[in-house]
């Protein structure tokens, strides 16, 4: 079957420390990876996606390549600060389904300054 | 970016009581909408997909008569639960499909329901 599992947080990180959220999956055949960001008081937002194996999304800094070898799909950030502070989910949609999301657990990450 | 509104909120009601929570698409047409449910520290588990103007379609487990869900415009969808019971306290987020412009397929999310039963 198809699901995501996801680093436990919380994370707490420094300001301008280095990032790394885990995510791996399990799917049949080529599912499209997600990582959603969830601010406080608001819904999920699309940070970015990859569609195809190496791929590499990104946004805002954040990165996260779509390695089917280890079926891993792994959130970075450089330099995190603190308005980055927000909880992180990781998301599978199998390949030819349309809309239908397959969620991680979520990772909840607080940035102090 | 397209916005997607949840209300209400927050509710807290008693159990045996029905509650309705609307999600509204508020800049474009949304031609699905799903409804998630998430527990504290465990993923979003899809519910339910609803296509406007037409039934919705449960996941397997989730009881249909016990959570009805109304798509009746472009621009809104509704769950209700009905004869709730603590157990359904939880936390429920819709999401809404703009559709397959330009081979498209982005969903835009509310900011969830926080629903206690008491």
């Amino acid at each position: 079957g198809n699901s995501v599992t996801q680093m436990e947080g919380p994370v707490t990180l420094s300001e301008e420390a280095f990032l790394t959220i885990n995510c791996t999956y399990t799917a049949t055949g080529y599912p499209s990876l997600f990582w959603y960001v969830q601010y406080p008081g608001e819904g999920l937002q699309l940070l970015l996606k990859a569609t195809k194996a190496d791929d590499k999304g990104s946004n805002k800094g954040f990165e996260a390549t779509y390695r089917k070898e280890t079926t891993s799909f792994h959130l970075e950030k450089g330099s995190v600060q603190v308005s980055d502070s927000a909880v992180y989910f990781c998301a599978l949609r199998p390949a030819g389904v349309l809309g239908r999301l397959y969620f991680g657990r979520g990772t909840q990450l607080t940035v102090w300054p | 970016g397209a916005v997607v509104s949840q209300h209400p909120s927050r509710v807290i009601c008693k159990s045996g009581t029905s509650v309705k929570i609307e999600c509204r698409s508020l800049d474009f047409q949304a031609t699905t909408m799903f409804w998630y449910r998430q527990f504290p520290k465990q993923s979003l588990m899809l519910m339910a997909t609803s296509n406007e103007g037409s039934k919705a379609t449960y996941e397997q487990g989730v009881e249909k008569d016990k959570f009805l869900i109304n798509h009746a415009s472009l621009t809104l969808s509704t769950l209700t639960v009905t004869s709730a019971h603590p157990e359904d306290s939880s936390f429920y987020i819709c999401s809404a499909r703009e559709g397959l412009r330009q081979g498209t397929d982005t969903q835009y999310f509310g900011p969830g329901t926080r629903l206690t039963v008491l």
